[in-house]
């Protein structure tokens, strides 16, 4: 597709679900990143991947907090026992290399209640 | 690690006035500098980027200049529309990761 597409767009979930949130970057790029953005706060890094390999995810937050991009295009990021805190913008992005910067998609808010 | 501070808003302006939105960053090595604009409803857009010291970045009439001995990146329009009223981000990208302000929210009054 032309962008980076997000699923669902919004998401509500009760406290203790687990949720699933869904990336489809941008065809043939190689990079993709999660980020998650509170309200009123710039986008926080949460993780890296370069193709199918995640090369970096010291930005999750716990251990409930798992991502996947097994055939390197499609990506899921899932929140096991969701709690209040959770509830954000999660935003993904893809690139094809630093210097032209990456697309964002329009992220999905989550809502924990 | 790397870091970016920027002006705190909101700010508010009325159309035709000059904007200014200063960015300053702490980072090690030779970082790339962005300006990311989140219009209301809409996912974040790359607007201007310098990639190394001194490049200036422009875009839809926004200019940014990287200035490494100030290491900073100020987000300059010179007469602004109604239709930038937006939240702004300064953003540094070393190696692969960006790191983001906390952003800006500009509301632009006719």
């Amino acid at each position: 597709g032309a962008g980076v597409s997000q699923s669902p767009r919004y998401k509500v979930a009760k406290r203790g679900q687990d949720v699933a949130l869904r990336c489809d970057p941008i065809s043939g790029h190689v990079s993709l990143f999660w980020y998650q953005q509170a309200l009123g706060q710039g986008p926080e890094f949460l993780t890296y991947f370069q193709n199918e390999a995640q090369l970096d995810k010291s930005g999750l937050p716990s251990d409930r907090f798992f991502a996947e991009r097994p055939e390197g295009s499609v990506s899921t990021l899932k929140i096991q026992r969701t709690q209040q805190e959770d509830s954000a913008v999660y935003l993904c992005a893809s690139g094809q290399g630093r210097d032209y910067g990456y697309t964002f998609g329009s992220g999905t808010r989550l809502t924990v209640v | 690690g790397d870091s970016v501070t920027q002006m705190e808003g909101p700010v508010t302006l009325s159309e035709e006035a000059f904007l200014t939105i200063n960015c300053t960053y702490t980072a090690t090595g030779y970082p790339s500098l962005f300006w990311y604009v989140q219009y209301p409803g809409e996912g974040l857009q790359l607007l201007l980027k310098a990639t190394k010291a001194d490049d200036k970045g422009s875009n839809k009439g926004f200019e940014a200049t990287y200035r490494k001995e100030t290491t900073s990146f100020h987000l300059e329009k010179g007469s602004v529309q109604v239709s930038d009223s937006a939240v702004y981000f300064c953003a540094l990208l070393n190696d692969y990761k960006l790191s983001f302000g906390a952003g800006t929210t500009v509301t632009v009054r006719a």
